[in-house]
């Protein structure tokens, strides 16, 4: 099975720029992962923020971004808000193999 | 568009349970209809996936106790779990993840 790695944690400052990025432990990250990202609050169920490396729900707020960047799938947080304070979650497909979750990414907004 | 889960509860290992995932505003024949679970104060797991064609695929962690089927007619996804484990104790998730329509979630509990 597959190792999809997230930073346990980062912090950005109202405002800022923020990105965080999901490895996998198979090599680098394509477009055939198909990369999702999500979005969970405290005692809340998950959002779908991307799907697709790029592509947006539509509650998805415009400061949001999906890309691959170098080996991984990054996710682009530009301006954020205290609202986005969340846990944010990838989850990456194999061929032949089932999808698999990164950790997760505490984002702290101070 | 909502998507009602129910069927939850404690159970004893060895234990069986059945998930439902019913959908409204949508056709779930017609989506990707995948199950995620959490368990406590941890991160989410991918469990299974039933597609629009009905081929469905199961994390390794799941196979051969775990089964994912769905009701054209009740437009309701389920999830059939067999031979619980301690370690199935967790929330479970019923989505269409590329259409951002998720269930409310239904903790499955499996304790002596």
């Amino acid at each position: 099975q597959a190792v999809v790695t997230q930073e346990p944690s980062l912090t950005v400052s109202p405002g800022g720029t923020v990105t965080l990025t999901c490895g996998s432990s198979t090599g680098a990250v394509t477009s055939g992962h198909y990369p999702y990202w999500f979005q969970q609050k405290p005692g809340q169920v998950p959002r779908t923020l991307i799907f697709d490396i790029s592509n947006k729900p539509s509650w998805t707020p415009a400061r949001f971004s999906g890309s691959l960047l170098g080996d991984k799938a990054a996710l682009t947080l530009s301006g954020a808000r205290p609202d986005d304070e969340a846990e944010y979650y990838c989850l990456l497909s194999y061929s032949g193999a089932w999808p698999v979750f990164g950790g997760g990414t505490k984002l702290t907004v101070l | 568009v909502q998507v009602v889960q129910s069927g939850g509860g404690s159970v004893q290992p060895g234990g069986s349970l059945r998930l439902a995932c019913a959908a409204s505003g949508f056709t779930v024949s017609s989506k990707y209809m995948t199950w995620v679970r959490q368990a406590p104060g941890k991160g989410l797991e991918w469990i299974s996936v039933i597609h629009n064609d009905g081929s469905t695929y199961y994390a390794d962690s799941v196979k051969g106790r775990f089964t994912i089927s769905r009701d054209n007619s009740k437009n309701t996804v389920y999830l059939q779990l067999n031979r619980l484990g301690l370690d199935d104790t967790a929330v479970y998730y019923c989505a269409c993840l590329y259409c951002d329509n998720w269930g409310q979630g239904t903790l499955v509990t499996v304790s002596s």
